[in-house]
């Protein structure tokens, strides 16, 4: 199947600061990408969607400003968390669909742990 | 009602025994079905795909789909202690394309040794 990197794997963090987190395409090319967040014994809930050279489009009650989301390229996403706080930890993943065909199945990078001490 | 459901579970069953995982969705016009398999910890891996009516097989994986019930199921044959995991199902919408796909809460599936 194809191939998405994500980084960084885990990442600690002091409250107030921006960290972000990148989201590859290795072997196919990805015209949309989704953000998500997982808290503990939940489901995944979907943040945002990324689209190439657009705006991000995001979802009910998820902040904008927060979550800065960019799509420069094919086959990089970028999702930065502003001014982070404890509340924002969770594990993020995001996915992308290859653009060349298939059935639009999502594949997903390995996700990204963040803790907001 | 939810878009995509799934029993969340536990679904507990021995190992070498066969189980079922089901699912239903509500957009009758949805045009292929996924499934993922999430272990603790860890971010979601697809591991079926299906968008014809009827079986699909790959390995000890049956993908099953009936268009007409709005009902897809995954059956894991010879079940193994490894295959305990929450499996989530997911429908790509009318369209498909750029639309986002919708995940059930999914189910956890605990097999016994």
């Amino acid at each position: 199947g194809a191939v998405v990197s994500q980084h960084p794997s885990r990442v600690i963090c002091k409250s107030g600061t921006s960290v972000k987190i990148e989201c590859r395409s290795l072997d196919f090319q990805a015209t949309t990408m989704f953000w998500y967040r997982q808290f503990p014994k939940q489901s995944l809930m979907l943040m945002a969607t990324s689209n190439e050279g657009s705006k991000a489009t995001y979802e009910q009650g998820v902040e904008k400003d927060k979550f800065l989301i960019n799509h420069a390229s094919l086959t990089l996403s970028t999702l930065t968390v502003t001014s982070a706080h404890p509340e924002d930890s969770s594990f993020y993943i995001c996915s992308a669909r290859d653009i060349a065909g298939g059935l639009g199945e999502l594949f997903f990078g390995e996700g990204s742990r963040l803790t907001v001490l | 009602q939810k878009e995509v459901e799934q029993n969340s579970g536990p679904l507990s069953v021995p190992e070498g025994a066969i189980a079922s995982l089901n699912c239903t969705y509500s957009d009758r016009g949805s045009q292929s079905f996924f499934w993922y398999r999430q272990y603790s910890g860890k971010s979601p891996e697809l591991i079926m795909s299906i968008y014809s009516n009827g079986d699909k097989e790959d390995g000890r994986f049956t993908a099953q789909l009936n268009k007409a019930s709005q009902y897809v199921s995954l059956l894991i044959r010879d079940s193994q202690p490894s295959d305990s995991a929450t499996y989530l199902c997911a429908v790509n919408p009318v369209g498909g394309g750029y639309q986002k796909v919708t995940f059930g809460t999914g189910t956890k599936l605990q097999v016994i040794p």
